[in-house]
């Protein structure tokens, strides 16, 4: 089974800064690797796929990288509305596992 | 524009069954690497995987929950239920259905949730 680690567990940052999120996968899983963003007491967000890829509508500020086993997920310049906390996931290899997530919060 | 929408009983007792409904729209369960996939979330925890079933009646499912899951689909009703026997308290959290789409096991369109609770 494929283990997903984040880094750091939360990240306290002022808006308008750019922040660098970081997700390591235990094992080789390609570019197989997504990213949602969760705020309080809603369903996750579907953002980035193919670990580079912005989903339809997600505004250019966020930008993913990496293959293999480590990946980021980096927002250029924080807006009010991107605090929340951050999964990565990979599908290359079943079970499908997620990250334990990075919270991300005002500083 | 697709939707999903989680049903189900919200409290249920130790050593129950656990049988939520996903009432979807916007696509159908029978066309070509479509799936729906079950996932939950302990209250302030991650969220994690439980089941998918795909537009060809595979089924895929958490190793450590695989012997008390089963997840079904009615392509004519647009329905997807998951079975969850024997829960327990560790079972609690948000329970959320979700889109696979065509090009990927991951998850684009998401429901809303359901709080389940177990508790006697």
């Amino acid at each position: 089974e494929i283990v997903m680690t984040q880094s750091p567990a939360t990240l306290s940052v002022s808006p308008g800064e750019r922040v660098t999120l970081s997700c390591r996968a235990s094992q080789s899983i390609s570019s197989d690797l997504a990213w949602y963003q969760q705020k309080p007491g809603q369903s996750p967000r579907f953002l980035i796929y193919g670990a580079s890829t912005r989903a339809t509508g997600i505004p250019a500020r966020f930008s993913g990288s990496g293959s293999g086993t480590e990946f980021t997920l980096t927002i250029s310049s924080l807006q009010s509305e991107d605090f929340a906390v951050y999964y990565c996931q990979q599908y290359n290899h079943w079970p499908y596992s997620f990250g334990q997530g990075t919270n991300l919060e005002i500083k | 524009q697709i939707t999903l929408k989680e049903s189900g009983l919200t409290l249920v007792k130790p050593t129950q069954t656990l049988t939520l409904t996903c009432s979807f729209s916007g696509f159908s369960l029978s066309s070509s690497g479509v799936g729906v996939g079950w996932i939950r979330q302990p209250p302030g925890k991650a969220l994690e995987w439980l089941a998918l079933i795909f537009w060809d009646d595979d089924e895929r499912y958490s190793p450590s929950l695989k012997s008390r899951l089963t997840i079904t689909k009615d392509t004519s009703k647009n329905q997807v239920v998951l079975t969850m026997t024997n829960v327990n308290p560790v079972d609690t959290g948000k329970y959320y259905c979700a889109h696979r789409p065509s090009y990927g096991s991951l998850f684009d369109y998401w429901g809303q949730g359901t709080l389940v609770t177990v508790s006697s």
